[in-house]
């Protein structure tokens, strides 16, 4: 019954080698986010979709970019990622009016 | 711009003592707080918000605007309760609804 899914929960990848993140929902919910959680610290927001609207935090970088095709899915893709990088990405959805925002299980990246 | 403060990292109790998780926040506007849990091995998830003013497995949070504060707190701590805790402001209103969050308390209860 998971509501929020992502693929893969690890990932591996190379210094500098293009990764996409994956993550749908059954929610229908109009507002996904994701997220990027470093080790021992806060979850920090990189940017959000409300319905085809996409929304950049100001200090997101432009490494990081997302596409979100259809209500259901949402990507975010690292183009050349950096060691920096490594990191916990949470995605979260939230609908409509509701405060809540419901989170998926996080993909864990690994960069080599 | 807002900031969520949680000053303890860890926080250890013994099971049936009181427990208490500070949160302060900055934010010029009229804020929207929430304590998100996460268990070990679970995701992140929603345990309670100010608006509402409810009591969700015994944990109680009243949004202190003097203070600027949103503390958690149990009465009687259990060893279920284990979790990392997360303080989070809401901003952008209930369409936008973008959080920022506290660095988070690890509590551990002991036996």
């Amino acid at each position: 019954d998971a509501m929020v899914i992502q693929n893969p929960r690890y990932q591996v990848t190379q210094f500098g080698k293009p990764v996409t993140l994956s993550c749908s929902q059954t929610l229908n919910h109009n507002v996904m986010y994701w997220y990027q959680q470093k080790s021992s610290q806060a979850p920090k927001l990189l940017f959000h979709y409300y319905d085809k609207d996409f929304n950049n935090e100001a200090d997101t970088p432009d490494n990081f970019q997302s596409r979100r095709p259809n209500t259901s899915f949402c990507f975010l893709d690292i183009r050349s990622p950096g060691l920096g990088d490594a990191a916990m990405y949470l995605c979260a959805t939230k609908g409509g009016a509701q405060e809540t925002q419901y989170f998926g299980p996080g993909t864990r990246l690994l960069v080599l | 711009a807002q900031r969520v403060t949680q000053p303890e990292k860890l926080l250890s109790v013994f099971k049936g003592a009181p427990v208490e998780l500070k949160c302060n926040y900055s934010y010029s506007g009229s804020p929207e707080l929430f304590w998100y849990v996460q268990y070990s091995r679970q995701r992140l998830q929603l345990l309670l918000r100010h608006i509402s003013r409810e009591s969700i497995k015994g944990f109680t949070a009243d949004l202190n605007k003097g203070e600027t504060s949103f503390h958690l707190k149990k009465p009687f701590a259990q060893e279920e309760d284990s979790a990392m805790y997360y303080c989070a402001l809401m901003v952008g209103g209930t369409s936008y609804g973008k959080l920022t969050f506290g660095q988070g308390t690890i509590l551990t209860v002991h036996p």
